[in-house]
């Protein structure tokens, strides 16, 4: 079985500043690792994901996240930290087995901006 | 396309009661999935529909059901409401052969008073 840990369960950052939110995952299989992010009130939106190939992904506003398969990580980040990106992040390993796919999803960091 | 649709939003209802939660798929998905989001437990999955067949389960009472359509529409009900039922349930929907990105609807509110 596969599994998630994601390390503080709050991030604040300053408006500009390095955004970093860290992802661990467990798996006997080489996995598919995704961030999605969820505003208040709402579902959860992909952010990016990694299934094979580059370990560097890019995904929408501006986050990118590094599949490092030696430290079993998968963290994100954000050069310059915006508002708008104030939101619940989750980070979610799938180990898919022939079609079927349900992934396991971390506890979520949610991200404060701060002025 | 359009997105995943869940009605209604929000529900209050009281404990013992039952409710039923639509979710409509994006066109031409077959799967869909639920979930349970509280504070204290995090996203939990509840089960998965793909073709009107139960593919997965997770770790939910027997109370908690669904059912899919041939249209790929989806319902879930949960029987003698509990307090602890209070949460935020989500659908997904996936489809195509591979690799199955799941797209969220906004989620259904039920508060159990």
């Amino acid at each position: 079985a596969q599994s998630v840990t994601q390390l503080g369960s709050h991030v604040s950052v300053s408006e500009g500043a390095l955004v970093l939110l860290r992802c661990n995952y467990s798996s006997s299989v080489p996995p598919y690792l995704f961030w999605y992010v969820q505003y208040p009130n709402q579902g959860l939106q992909l952010l990016l994901k990694y299934t094979t190939g580059a370990t560097l992904v890019k995904g929408i506003n501006g986050f990118e996240a590094e599949f490092k398969k030696s430290e079993t990580s998968f963290h994100l980040t954000k050069p310059s930290a915006h508002m708008s990106d104030a939101a619940e992040y989750f980070c979610a390993v799938s180990v898919p087995p022939g079609g079927s796919y349900i992934p396991t999803f971390g506890r979520g960091t949610s991200l404060i901006v701060h002025p | 396309k359009a997105g995943v649709t869940q009605t209604p939003r929000y529900l209050i209802k009281t404990r013992g009661q039952q409710v039923t939660l639509s979710c409509s798929p994006i066109s031409g998905h077959r799967s869909v999935s639920w979930y349970q989001q509280t504070p204290g437990q995090g996203l939990q999955f509840l089960f998965e529909y793909f073709s009107e067949t139960q593919r997965n389960k997770g770790n939910f009472p027997g109370r908690f059901s669904g059912r899919q359509f041939s249209n790929s529409r989806s319902e879930m009900n949960v029987s003698t409401l509990e307090l602890g039922d209070s949460a935020l349930y989500l659908c997904a929907s996936s489809g195509g052969q591979g690799f199955h990105e799941q797209f969220f609807g906004p989620g259904t509110r039920l508060t159990v008073l």
